[in-house]
C-alpha cells in the first residue's frame, strides 16, 4: 500500500528564513507528486505538481520542490517565507496509471511565520 | 475559489442516523472524488466518480456509498453513523481520471 511521510509536523520560522519540508513517500510503481496548501479557513489549493520531465518544479507563490527519485522524497521549498505562508502543507502521491487510486497524503505540516 | 461547492457546511447527527452530503463539480469537470479529513490528519481517499460511475475505493466500508448526477454533481451517504465517522469531508472535481483536483471547503460532520 503506498503511503506519505511527512517529517515535521509543526514548524515556525521567522519571516525571511529559508523553507524546507520533507516528504518521503512509499510506492510500488511511478508516481505523480503533489504538495498542497490550506490557509486557515480556506479550501485545499495545488502549490505544484510533478508527473515527469525535470524533477525540479516550480509551483505558486515563489515555492519549488525537487523529486529525488533514488529517495523517494519530493522536498517543498521557498528561500524566503512570508507571514502569508502560515498554513497546512500537505504532501501526496497517486500512481501515474490514473486517478482511480484516488491521492494519498501525508499528515500535513503546520508551518507558523513569525513576522 | 475552485468553483467546487459542498452543502451543508456544517451538521451535527447522532450515532446510527444516516447523512447525505452534496457536492457540485466546477464547470467542464467529469470527475468527482470525496475525501476524508480527520482532525489532525491529511485527507483520505474514500472513493472517486468517472461518468457516473465508482471507479476508485479507499478503505471505506460500504456504508459509505455515492452517487455522480448526469450534471456530474455528486452525493456522499454514509449509513449507521459511528463517532469515529466525525471528520470534514472533501469533494474534488476534475478533468479526468488523472488530472489536477479542485477542492471544496467541506461538510464537517459532527456525530454525538
Amino acid at each position: 500500500a503506498q503511503s506519505v511521510s511527512q517529517h515535521n509536523h509543526h514548524v515556525i520560522l521567522s519571516e525571511a528564513a529559508s523553507l524546507e519540508l520533507g516528504c518521503n513517500y512509499s510506492y510500488g510503481g511511478t508516481v505523480n507528486l503533489f504538495w498542497y496548501v490550506q490557509y486557515p479557513g480556506q479550501h485545499l489549493q495545488l502549490l505544484l505538481k510533478y508527473f515527469s520531465g525535470d524533477p525540479l518544479v516550480k509551483g505558486i507563490k515563489g515555492f519549488e520542490a525537487e523529486f529525488i527519485k533514488s529517495k523517494f522524497s519530493f522536498n517543498l521549498r521557498k528561500p524566503s517565507v512570508q507571514w502569508s505562508d502560515t498554513a497546512e502543507y500537505f504532501c501526496a502521491v497517486r500512481g501515474s496509471g490514473g486517478g482511480a487510486d484516488g491521492l494519498t497524503f501525508g499528515k500535513g505540516t503546520h508551518l507558523i511565520i513569525q513576522p | 475559489e475552485t468553483g467546487v461547492t459542498q452543502s451543508p457546511t456544517h451538521l451535527i447527527k447522532t450515532r446510527g442516523q444516516q447523512v447525505t452530503l452534496r457536492c457540485s463539480s466546477q464547470s467542464g469537470h467529469n470527475t468527482v472524488s470525496w475525501y476524508q479529513q480527520a482532525l489532525g490528519q491529511g485527507p483520505q481517499f474514500i472513493f472517486q466518480y468517472y461518468r457516473e460511475e465508482e471507479n476508485g475505493r479507499g478503505n471505506f466500508p460500504p456504508r459509505f456509498s455515492g452517487l455522480q448526477f448526469p450534471n456530474y454533481s455528486s452525493e456522499l451517504n454514509v449509513n449507521a453513523l459511528e463517532l469515529d465517522d466525525s471528520a470534514l469531508y472533501l469533494c474534488a472535481s476534475s478533468f479526468s481520471e488523472a488530472g489536477e483536483l479542485f477542492f471544496g471547503e467541506g461538510s464537517r460532520l459532527t456525530v454525538l
